[in-house]
């Protein structure tokens, strides 16, 4: 266990909706990175933020965005879904945010967009 | 460009095999980070190692060892003597600065190993 926990765990839903996917970073961890794993572009980076501010940014769609919260969990926010958003979702935490900071992922919400 | 190459798609080996995973990255920086990550059937992620830019010593942790060589660019992955419960996907991934202006950095992942350990 690495002590990132994710919410939900799987989540099904239909083009077009919007879903919010939740992350609680491990205790006393200060940086939120958020990755899409999908079976053609593989494990890509979306956007990290370090206590509460955006830190850095990926590959992520304007109909995505996120935010971290005062109490550090964040949370991913993806809209106007479409089939191909179909993925597993990870966050993981570290502890400052720099280069030579492990991250810790969580279990992932594995969403499936019908 | 591809930041990191793991060459091998799938290994397939017969339980008490040693098996090997080659990781070669690329990069114009001095200091970087290099990590393996484990992914299970289960789909976690799992952190095994992290090295630095410059500390070449090998590692050996149980029956995990790793070889850095930066002559090389690679990071290589040892599993001696495999378990069934090593099965699983395996990922190298690069830490490096992706602005030398800005304090951002990158956590570039190779595509993957899926090795079986057939018992």
């Amino acid at each position: 266990d690495s002590g990132v926990t994710q919410t939900p765990k799987h989540l099904i839903t239909a083009t077009g909706q919007r879903v919010t996917l939740r992350c609680s970073p491990r205790s006393g961890d200060l940086s939120v990175y958020w990755y899409q794993q999908s079976l053609d572009q593989g494990l890509q980076f979306l956007i990290q933020y370090y206590n509460g501010e955006e830190r850095a940014k990926g590959n992520i769609l304007e109909r995505f965005s996120a935010q971290q919260f005062p109490d550090l969990h964040s949370e991913l926010n993806l809209s106007s879904l479409e089939l191909g958003d179909s993925a597993l979702y990870f966050c993981a935490s570290s502890a400052l945010g720099g280069p030579g900071d492990t991250q810790y992922f969580g279990p992932g919400t594995r969403l499936t967009v019908l | 460009a591809q930041k990191v190459t793991q060459a091998q798609t799938e290994i397939s080996v017969v339980e008490k095999e040693d098996v090997t995973l080659d990781c070669v990255y690329e990069t114009r920086d001095t200091t970087y980070y290099l990590f393996w990550y484990k992914q299970p059937p289960s789909g976690e992620l799992v952190f095994l190692i992290r090295r630095n830019s410059f500390d070449e010593q090998n590692e050996i942790s149980g029956r995990y060892s790793w070889n850095f060589q930066k002559s090389t660019s690679s990071f290589n992955f040892t599993i001696t003597a495999s378990q069934v419960v090593d099965s699983a996907v395996y990922f190298c991934a690069l830490s490096e600065w992706a602005d030398k202006y800005s304090n951002d950095y990158k956590l570039s992942f190779g595509a993957g190993t899926t090795v079986t350990v057939r018992a």
